[in-house]
């Protein structure tokens, strides 16, 4: 069967410092991978997509940035953060072809102080 | 491009009790519809889903969901709400070849004992 892991599970970071959240998908090969945030009362706010190896699509401008290194492993990366970046961030995969839903990871609480 | 409508963000029920949850959607072409379940702190789980064929489609849980064109509607039922059922629900609609799942802003279930 398959897993998605992220780590870390929860991070407290400065403004100003860099971020790197790191997302795996075990038990599958070629998925498509996506990045979503979610803001305290909000809803989910896709942020990248990426449907092969160093394919990176951007849904929103900001100062963000995904990486696809090897097929299982998607990384969102920040060089400074800000308070804006505080949130709940998420990890999914989805097999490619037709079907269409995603499976979520764990998820990474997000502070930026 | 296609969009999401969850009414009522908090819907508090008796256990025992009916679970209505209520989505409606706005498309150019018939989507795929899903309903998600988070627990606090916890990534999205999958529920159920409909793409085509049967527009009533069962989950896990106990729930259920009906697919009706006329109405543009995917409300969410379970006959009997229990305990375990308090969470946050979410609705998402994606359109065939897109990689964008659109969510609805959430609705948050509470069990009255």
């Amino acid at each position: 069967s398959q897993t998605i892991h992220q780590w870390p599970a929860t991070l407290v970071q400065p403004v100003g410092s860099p971020l790197s959240l790191e997302c795996t998908v075990e038990g599958t090969s070629n998925p498509n991978l996506y990045w979503y945030r979610q803001a305290a009362g909000r809803g989910l706010q896709l942020l990248f997509y990426s449907v092969g190896i160093g394919q990176i699509s951007s849904e929103v401008p900001q100062n963000l940035s995904a990486s696809r290194p090897q097929d299982r492993q998607f990384i969102l990366s920040s060089k400074k953060l800000l308070l804006s970046d505080s949130g709940f961030y998420l990890c999914a995969w989805r097999p490619s072809g037709p079907a269409y839903e995603q499976y979520f990871g764990p998820g990474t609480r997000l502070t930026v102080t | 491009a296609q969009s999401v409508t969850q009414l009522g963000s908090h819907v508090s029920v008796s256990e025992g009790a009916l679970v209505l949850l209520r989505c409606n959607y706005s498309s150019s072409v018939p989507p795929y519809l899903f309903w998600y379940v988070q627990y606090p702190n916890q990534g999205l789980q999958l529920l159920l889903k409909y793409t085509t064929g049967a527009t009533l489609v069962k989950g896990i849980n106990g729930f259920e969901a009906e697919f009706k064109k006329s109405e543009t509607s995917f409300h969410l039922t379970k006959p009997s709400a229990h305990m375990s059922d308090a969470a946050e629900y979410f609705c998402a609609v994606i359109l065939f070849g897109n990689e964008k799942l659109t969510f609805g802003t959430g609705t948050r279930l509470t069990i009255i004992p």
